[in-house]
Formats: structure tokens, C-alpha cells, sequence
């Protein structure tokens, strides 16, 4: 499985926009990329995933380099509920979901 | 409620006893999947099964034992366990080998071994 690297821990201000980063310089051409986020004393909560292209959806926006070796989670207006750990994870065909430490995103009022 | 189950919600035991964890989803899953969480650590994964077949053990002690009567029902029956057992056992659950196709994650057993 394709390894990943994220900062240990973020912060941010809430109403203002945050950028996770991911790097997986040894990703394949089959692998997506996922991104899951784990609220204090609960389980993680699938985000979104990409394999190419960027993507949207009701909770993210996901950024994937032109080479995809590197992505960026993307929360528009961060609020005090979006405090969690956010996991970045390379997944394939037949392969586990594989957590990381991932970062810790902290939001200020 | 994510559409995955798991009770207790809370579990204190000591060494010698005997208990189950018990998981359940109703989502049309395949894969079912026992992860462990200790504290400020990341998540292990366990236990793989898909359609009912166990696919992978993770090197666990045999104090851990999984069943899976059905693609719905997942447990993980607990025994003799040590006191560094102690940990947030998460259930989850997809569609296997559907790489594009998330996990939705129930919201854990809280393990205390006393």
C-alpha cells in the first residue's frame, strides 16, 4: 500500500477556509485517494476520494496534482465541528483501508 | 446513527472474563472489518471478512476471536484479555474490493480490562 504524509496537526479560525495536504509520491495509476475524519470519541466518517480529477461534494473539495503525487482536502468555511483528525489513505483493488496518524485539525473561534 | 451498529457502547471486564462485542449493518455490505484504536495511536486493522469469509488476521492474539454468521452481523469474542487491551474497537464496513466505494465506520466499544 502506497504510503502517505500529513502534517501532525493544524489550525485554523472558523468561517475561514483550510487546506489539508496529503503527499503520496508512490502512488499507482489504480490507486484512489480517500480522506476520512475521526471526531473526538467517535469512529472515522468517510470524507471524499479521487482518483484524477478534483472533486466536490457537501462536506470537501478535493484537489489532486496534475501528477498525483500530492493532494489537498479542502474545507470552504471551517467551523468549530469540523475539529478532528483527518486521514489521508491510498486505496486499490484488494487492498485495506490503512490509517495513519493523520492531522489534527484544531478550530479557533 | 451511520447505518453501522456496535453494542455495547462501553465495556469494562476483567481478565478472566468472557464477553462479545457485537456489530451490525443493514447497508447491503459484503466486507466487514474489526479495527482497534488505542489511545493516541492510529487505527488497526484486525479482522477482514468479505461475504462471510475471513480474509485476513493481523498477526491478533488468539484472546481475540471474530465471527461472522452473515454479511450483516459481525462479533468479536473476547477472552482472557490483558489490560493493554484496553482500546475503542471500531466495526466498519464496505463493499469489498471496490476501491472506489468508502467505509462507513460504527461509532466503537469503549474496552476497559480491569
Amino acid at each position: 500500500d502506497a504510503k502517505t504524509t500529513q502534517p501532525n496537526s493544524m489550525e485554523s479560525n472558523e468561517e475561514e477556509p483550510v487546506h489539508l495536504p496529503c503527499n503520496h509520491s508512490t502512488i499507482s495509476g489504480t490507486d484512489y485517494i480517500h480522506w476520512y475524519r475521526q471526531l473526538p470519541s467517535q469512529g472515522p466518517e468517510y470524507v471524499i476520494h479521487g482518483l484524477t480529477s478534483n472533486v466536490n461534494n457537501r462536506m470537501a473539495s478535493l484537489a489532486i496534482a496534475e501528477d498525483r503525487k500530492s493532494s489537498t482536502l479542502i474545507l470552504h468555511r471551517a467551523t468549530l465541528r469540523d475539529a478532528a483528525v483527518y486521514y489521508c489513505i491510498i486505496y486499490n483493488q484488494g487492498g485495506k483501508l490503512i490509517f495513519g496518524q493523520g492531522t489534527e485539525l484544531s478550530v479557533k473561534p | 446513527e451511520t447505518g453501522v451498529t456496535q453494542t455495547p457502547r462501553h465495556l469494562v471486564m476483567g481478565m478472566t472474563n468472557k464477553k462479545s462485542l457485537k456489530c451490525e449493518q443493514h447497508l447491503g455490505h459484503n466486507a466487514m472489518y474489526w479495527y482497534k484504536q488505542s489511545a493516541k495511536k492510529p487505527l488497526e486493522l484486525m479482522f477482514v471478512y468479505n461475504f462471510k469469509e475471513q480474509t485476513e488476521n493481523n498477526s491478533v492474539p488468539s484472546r481475540f476471536s471474530p465471527e461472522c454468521p452473515n454479511s450483516s452481523h459481525l462479533f468479536l469474542h473476547l477472552h482472557t484479555l490483558q489490560p493493554e487491551d484496553s482500546a475503542l474497537y471500531l466495526c466498519a464496513s464496505s463493499q469489498a474490493d471496490r476501491e472506489n466505494y468508502g467505509y462507513t465506520f460504527g461509532s466503537g466499544t469503549r474496552l476497559t480490562v480491569v
